[in-house]
């Protein structure tokens, strides 16, 4: 049972443009949301994370929005690099609790 | 240099035999975790330890093993009776509960020959 559901499986993109990859849950017990970015061989790597008492959270090109009446969040990357060719991951985990819990996965790719 | 360490980084195993999975970290966090990943099905959860001598079963530990002697290693072992064992392997670490903070491994790719 996914606990995490991503969308969409994959997303191509022209340089400079917007991507945006979506994420939903269901258990209101999650209250850690971060997004991991994996490039091919490699293990997942933090991108950047919120909490559920804020509704946005930006790092550079890189922003979360959070919506936790509709238990969504998005990430969406400005400015759309080749090099943030890759996939990423959405993930959630419970106060106390120890495991993430992952989404399926978007492969990016951006292209010149 | 602080880090985890995954060994090898490609395995190849016969069917029916036992294989095991390193993974060293040197960052002084509590809990370690295995994750498996395949294509299209994201990362799930095998094993994670919170304290040296304690584990706890993930979401698919069926055909695996692990051992936590160590604060430093939690080595994991693909068994015999996993059925489909070819897949990427993930170690990681993290220093407390509450899921942030997690290191990942370079991973272990095991391919079933």
């Amino acid at each position: 049972q996914q606990q995490v559901k991503q969308s969409p499986q994959s997303l191509i993109v022209q340089k400079g443009g917007i991507s945006i990859i979506n994420c939903a849950y269901e258990n209101t017990a999650f209250d850690y949301f971060p997004w991991y970015q994996q490039f091919p061989g490699k293990g997942p790597a933090l991108l950047i994370a919120i909490r559920p008492d804020v509704s946005e959270k930006k790092e550079g090109r890189f922003t979360i929005s959070f919506n936790k009446s509709a238990k969504q969040f998005s990430l969406h990357i400005m400015d759309s690099q080749p090099g943030d060719s890759a996939t990423y991951f959405c993930a959630a985990s419970i106060r106390g609790g120890y495991a993430l819990n992952f989404g399926k996965g978007t492969s990016l790719l951006v292209t010149p | 240099d602080g880090g985890i360490t995954q060994s090898p980084k490609y395995l190849f195993r016969k069917e029916g035999q036992n294989v095991t999975l390193s993974c060293e970290q040197n960052l002084n966090h509590d809990a370690m975790y295995w994750y498996r990943q395949d294509p299209g099905q994201g990362l799930r959860l095998i094993y994670y330890s919170q304290i040296v001598n304690d584990f706890q079963k993930g979401d698919i530990a069926e055909g695996y093993s692990v051992s936590r002697e160590k604060k430093e290693s939690f080595p994991l072992t693909v068994t015999s009776a996993q059925k489909n064992p070819t897949a990427f392997y993930l170690c990681a670490s993290s220093i407390n509960e509450g899921g942030s903070g997690y290191t990942f491994g370079s991973g272990t790719r095991l391919t079933v020959v």
